[in-house]
């Protein structure tokens, strides 16, 4: 068990439709990531918050969206949902240990647009 | 733009048989080149973060290393439960500091 959660493991929803996923990191990180892995396109970086503030980004459609809460939980908001956009998704978070930034993965959210 | 290419994209070994993965990257500036391990439906889990050229980290069977355009993880000596896919990833220095992964090895480790 890593200490990151992830709600709802599972979710299955039609297209054109909007979702909220749910992470809630390890008592102490202040950093939370976003990953989207899909079988065609393996482990896609999407964004990174940093205690609330937006730190770094990858290839996030405009569609989808994340905030992070003052208790440092936080959600990925997924929008116009389309076939495509089925994939697991992966919430991580960090902290220091040393000089190591040690990335710690949920179990993830396995989402399913019909 | 970041690339993260690793090879092979599958391994099959003996148990007791030591390989190498590799890892090779172009990225601007490297903050970071993180190693994980995925087993099926599961969340990735982290095994090491190597920083500089020249840098080692080893953990029971595993060995990383790293120089300027790629890295390795050694696998000495592997168990039927090393079977899993390897991750290798890079986090970019300066700006926004984009996490790019690479496909991924499956190892699968026979008895």
């Amino acid at each position: 068990d890593s200490g990151v959660t992830q709600t709802p493991k599972h979710l299955i929803t039609a297209t054109g439709q909007r979702v909220t996923l749910r992470c809630s990191p390890r008592s102490g990180d202040l950093s939370v990531y976003w990953y989207q892995q899909s079988l065609d396109q393996g482990l896609q970086f999407l964004i990174q918050y940093y205690n609330g503030e937006e730190r770094a980004k990858g290839n996030i459609l405009e569609r989808f969206s994340a905030q992070q809460f003052p208790d440092l939980h936080s959600e990925l908001n997924l929008s116009s949902l389309e076939l495509g956009d089925s994939a697991l998704y992966f919430c991580a978070s960090s902290g220091r240990t040393g000089l190591e930034e040690t990335q710690y993965f949920g179990p993830g959210t396995r989402l399913l647009v019909l | 733009e970041d690339q993260v290419t690793q090879s092979p994209e599958a391994l099959r070994l003996q148990e007791g048989e030591s390989s190498s993965l590799n890892c090779s990257y172009t990225v601007s500036g490297l903050r970071g080149l993180f190693w994980y391990r995925q087993d099926p439906g599961k969340g990735p889990e982290f095994l090491f973060t190597l920083y500089s050229a020249g840098e080692e980290k080893e953990k029971e069977r595993l060995k990383a290393t790293l120089t300027k355009k790629e890295s390795f993880l050694h696998i000495t000596a592997p168990k039927p439960e090393d079977s899993a896919t390897y991750l290798c990833a890079v986090q970019e220095s300066g700006g926004y500091q984009k996490v790019t992964f690479g496909t991924g090895t499956k190892l699968q480790v026979i008895p």
